[in-house]
């Protein structure tokens, strides 16, 4: 099936720190999603896109929809303790109602 | 958040049984989706619906089964479990209505059911 090709696949990162990570696909799509999965729980929606070019901010959180409309990034900013799980791209492709293509995610770990 | 509930959050069977795993929505929305999480696969679909009594196979619909003759639920059932089936198991709603447009695509996740086939 389509993938989304995320990363990094994980990072290491002192609290403190600013995150950078990405989606690119080969596809076009209508929405871009960024959800975090914390230990145990189902993935919780930080962020969404729905025009290529938009910025968004969500607290320290911001994420772009790519002007190709083919990646999105979400960069995380003076990162805490907290921020630490996985990070998931969702996008959907045009003419597939609410399905959404994953990205095989990020894990972010912090370091204090 | 108490808008998706699955059931239950731990199982454990064994090859060759019949286990059913539950999803209760509460807010009516028309799409539900079933995804299984496993290490280095992220989240790939099995089944989804887009409204009650019609459903839809996914990227790995094979050895499930759903139904949805409530709006509200979507249960799946593993016909007869094998150890491959060993996963995270995810229910997700999604509104899909057209009106509201920038929210219809959003899916909204339960906690999950860890499931081991022994």
């Amino acid at each position: 099936g389509q993938q989304l090709n995320q990363s990094p696949q994980s990072m290491f990162i002192q609290e403190g720190e600013d995150v950078s990570m990405n989606c690119t696909s080969s596809s076009i799509f209508n929405t871009w999603l960024w959800y975090k999965q914390d230990p145990g729980e189902g993935p919780v929606l930080l962020i969404a896109l729905y025009k290529a070019g938009e910025l968004t901010s969500n607290g320290r959180l911001t994420a772009q929809f790519g002007i190709t409309r083919k990646d999105s990034f979400l960069n995380i900013s003076a990162s805490i303790p907290s921020d630490v799980g996985i990070y998931f791209c969702a996008g959907q492709l045009p003419g597939t109602a609410s399905k959404l293509t994953f990205g095989t995610g990020t894990r972010l770990q912090v370091t204090l | 958040d108490a808008g998706i509930t699955q059931s239950p959050r731990y199982k454990i069977t064994e090859t060759g049984r019949q286990v059913t795993l539950m999803c209760h929505q509460t807010w009516s929305h028309s799409y539900m989706f079933w995804y299984r999480q496993d290490l280095g696969h992220g989240l790939r679909l099995i089944y989804y619906s887009a409204a009650a009594d019609i459903t839809d196979k996914g990227e790995v619909p094979d050895g499930y089964v759903v139904s949805r003759s409530k709006t509200e639920n979507f249960p799946l059932t593993l016909e007869s479990a094998t150890r491959s089936q060993t996963s995270v198991y995810f229910c997700a709603a999604a509104s899909g209505k057209v009106g509201s447009e920038l929210a219809k695509n959003i899916q909204y996740f339960g906690a999950g059911t860890r499931l081991s086939v022994l």
